[in-house]
């Protein structure tokens, strides 16, 4: 099955800064790769996700980079705020079962 | 517009009790559904998926069962919990295909 590596477990920033989460993935026939941000106590929610037929995909602050060949997918946060202190989760999931594997989180951590 | 319940936001039962969580989704039709636990510093950890009624799959083994008895619900049992059954767990459901999951809010159990 799939297996999905996130890296690091703890991100440390201060404002302004830029974040970068990294993720690889071991099943080749992975095509679909969301993010998602957990607020302290809340649920999970996408803020973006990129597919296989594209390299980068952006959304205003947030940006997902894609690289099929070495099976490694980032998510970049610029200018980080307070507010984007959180648990962010990759994930990988491919067209034969559609069930996403997460990978093991990152905390991040914006000090003002 | 698709909306999803999860129930009780918290739960403390003793060593050796059943245990009863539902999940509900309302809004759609024939939704993949799933149940996460989320331990902490381990990540989201797929513990039950279900592509259709009475279909589920385990995907670790357990002390843990999963019913769908109808098309938008899912049930998430314990004949007899154990200390380690303590967690967060999370009801999620998506659309068939590679597309985003939508969370509950989640149960926070604790076994005493």
């Amino acid at each position: 099955g799939e297996n999905v590596e996130q890296h690091p477990s703890t991100l440390s920033v201060q404002e302004g800064d830029s974040a970068v989460i990294k993720c690889t993935y071991s099943d080749s026939a992975s095509n679909y790769f969301p993010w998602y941000k957990q607020e302290l106590g809340k649920r999970p929610q996408l803020i973006i996700d990129i597919r296989s037929n594209v390299g980068e995909k952006k959304d205003q602050r947030i940006a997902v980079t894609l690289n099929k060949t070495a099976k490694h997918f980032s998510l970049h946060i610029t200018e980080t705020q307070p507010e984007d202190s959180a648990v962010y989760f990759c994930a990988a999931a491919s067209g034969g079962s559609y069930i996403p594997t997460f990978g093991r989180g990152t905390s991040l951590i914006v000090h003002p | 517009s698709q909306t999803i319940h999860q129930w009780p936001a918290t739960l403390v039962q003793p060593v050796g009790s059943p245990l009863s969580l539902e999940c509900t989704v309302e809004g759609t039709s024939n939704p993949n559904l799933y149940w996460y636990r989320q331990a902490a510093g381990r990540g989201l950890q797929l513990l039950f998926y279900s592509v259709g009624i009475g279909q589920i799959s385990s995907e670790v083994p357990q002390n843990l069962s999963a019913s769908r008895p109808q098309d938008r619900q899912f049930i998430l049992s314990s004949k007899k919990l154990l200390l380690s059954d303590s967690g967060f767990y999370l009801c999620a459901w998506s659309d068939q295909g590679l597309t985003e999951a939508f969370f509950g809010q989640g149960t926070r159990l604790t076994v005493v």
